[in-house]
């Protein structure tokens, strides 16, 4: 059983275009988030939801907008996509927002031409 | 704010040998945790080991080791005997301890070349 699942793992999109990622986990978890890897490999956070409530926002164009439906699924929807937002998204997931480790989807990557 | 620091973008070693990896970090923080990530090919993110900065003692996970500097805030990764399977980007990450609000502040990246 995969702990964290993301899909699509692969999505290729055009400029203007409104897509969505899901990520499910199954582990009980209480907390999750999403880090953007850019082209460079560099991993910053962009959410964290802790128990379907948002704990962090960092500096993300408001295009992107997370949604928690329950605590084991946190959405990525991104609008008017952009050439910049081509990159790997991953999620993750950890016991509680102050839990040591974190557990990572296999990540999506997001193709924008 | 925390940041993470590996000054190496890239490294190779012969397998078998051992290779070492170097990161430093930057916090006013007194209780955190420190962790290398594995991610080969497949860009699944692994995780390879994890510190505790309260603990004096030095976390090992068979081949994988660390040196873990907390005056000169340094945390380097050693690899023994390496094998063809280690070649993957290795990052160094940071994570406040008990703050409720815990993402991981990750390094750039080294990118570890294991040959034959």
């Amino acid at each position: 059983d995969t702990a964290v699942s993301q899909t699509p793992k692969y999505l290729v999109t055009q400029m203007g275009n409104d897509k969505s990622i899901k990520c499910e986990q199954n582990l009980g978890h209480d907390t999750m988030y999403w880090y953007k890897q850019d082209s460079k490999k560099f991993l910053k956070i962009m959410f964290s939801y802790n128990n379907k409530e948002l704990i962090i926002n960092e500096t993300v164009p408001n295009r992107f907008s997370p949604k928690s439906p329950d605590k084991a699924h946190l959405n990525l929807h991104i609008n008017s996509l952009e050439l910049g937002d081509s990159a790997v998204y991953f999620c993750a997931s950890s016991q509680d927002a102050g839990s040591s480790e974190q557990y990572f989807g296999p990540g999506t990557r997001l193709t924008v031409t | 704010a925390q940041t993470v620091t590996q000054s190496q973008p890239e490294m190779s070693v012969q397998e078998a040998e051992t290779v070492t990896l170097s990161c430093t970090y930057d916090t006013s923080e007194s209780n955190y945790y420190l962790f290398w990530y594995k991610q080969p090919p497949s860009r699944q993110m692994i995780l390879v080991i994890r510190q505790e900065a309260y603990k004096q003692q030095n976390a090992t996970e068979n081949r994988f080791s660390v040196n873990f500097q907390k005056a000169a805030k340094s945390f380097s990764l050693k690899i023994s005997d390496s094998q063809l399977g280690d070649t993957a980007m290795y990052f160094c990450a940071f994570m406040k301890l008990n703050s409720g609000n815990t993402p991981l502040v990750f390094g750039k990246g080294t990118r570890l070349s294991v040959i034959a």
